[in-house]
């Protein structure tokens, strides 16, 4: 248990509104990053943080914004919701002292954007 | 770029045996490290395995073992005495130290069934 919790677990939403996810981490990692899971594209990087403030775009960044002003947390926002955003999102960390970067995942939130 | 490919949508095996899922990976790197995840129903992404690119022992974590070929970039996964627990999707996922964003690059993942 990597002490990552994610809020809300799910959430449903119309279109144009905006929407924030928040990860927790509880052990002062370093490094943190937001995915989405989509059927048939495994994960997908939207944006990652390596401290307090630093943050730069993954790969499928548009239409999302990061913030990082606390170490434990790192929340994503979605500005204007589209039907296109409906996604699983997890929240990851990785451990500083691991030298094999892998991650470590938080349960996932569920959005829907109707 | 690096890319990461499971060409198995779905595996299925009967409980107690043995089950081997593919990973391909396309790289120019010659070190970095592979990782299996897996994913239950309840959507928990838990890691299975890893193993690093320099090692040429395959990794082993009780059932779990891997057959790592470098030359080959294939990494699969080998799950004997298959318990229905084991049912989830699998994930290979692959990551180099030169990579500056810090990501994992995953597969689409394979769906194991069990059956009893």
């Amino acid at each position: 248990d990597a002490g990552i919790t994610q809020s809300p677990r799910h959430k449903v939403t119309e279109t144009g509104t905006p929407v924030t996810l928040r990860c927790h981490q509880t052990e002062n990692h370093r490094y943190m990053y937001w995915y989405r899971q989509d059927p048939g594209h495994g994960l997908r990087l939207i944006h990652y943080s390596y401290g307090v403030k630093d943050t730069d775009k993954g790969e499928v960044s548009d239409g999302y914004s990061v913030s990082r002003s606390k170490t434990e947390d790192f929340l994503l926002t979605l500005e204007s919701a589209t039907s296109s955003q409906t996604s699983v999102y997890f929240c990851a960390i990785r451990p500083g002292t691991s030298g094999t970067y892998e991650q470590y995942f938080g349960p996932g939130t569920r959005l829907t954007v109707t | 770029a690096q890319t990461v490919t499971q060409s198995q949508p779905e595996m299925s095996v009967q409980e107690a045996e043995t089950v081997t899922l593919s990973c391909t990976y396309d790289t120019s790197e010659s070190d970095y490290y592979l990782f299996w995840y897996k994913q239950p129903p309840s959507r928990q992404m838990i890691l299975v395995i890893r193993q690093e690119a320099y090692k040429q022992q395959n990794a082993t974590e009780n059932r779990f073992s891997v057959n790592f070929q470098k030359a080959a970039k294939s990494f699969s996964l080998k799950i004997s005495d298959s318990q229905l627990g084991d049912a989830a999707m699998y994930f290979c996922a692959y990551r180099t130290p030169m990579d500056s964003n810090y990501q994992l690059i995953w597969g689409a993942g394979t769906k194991l069934i069990i059956k009893p």
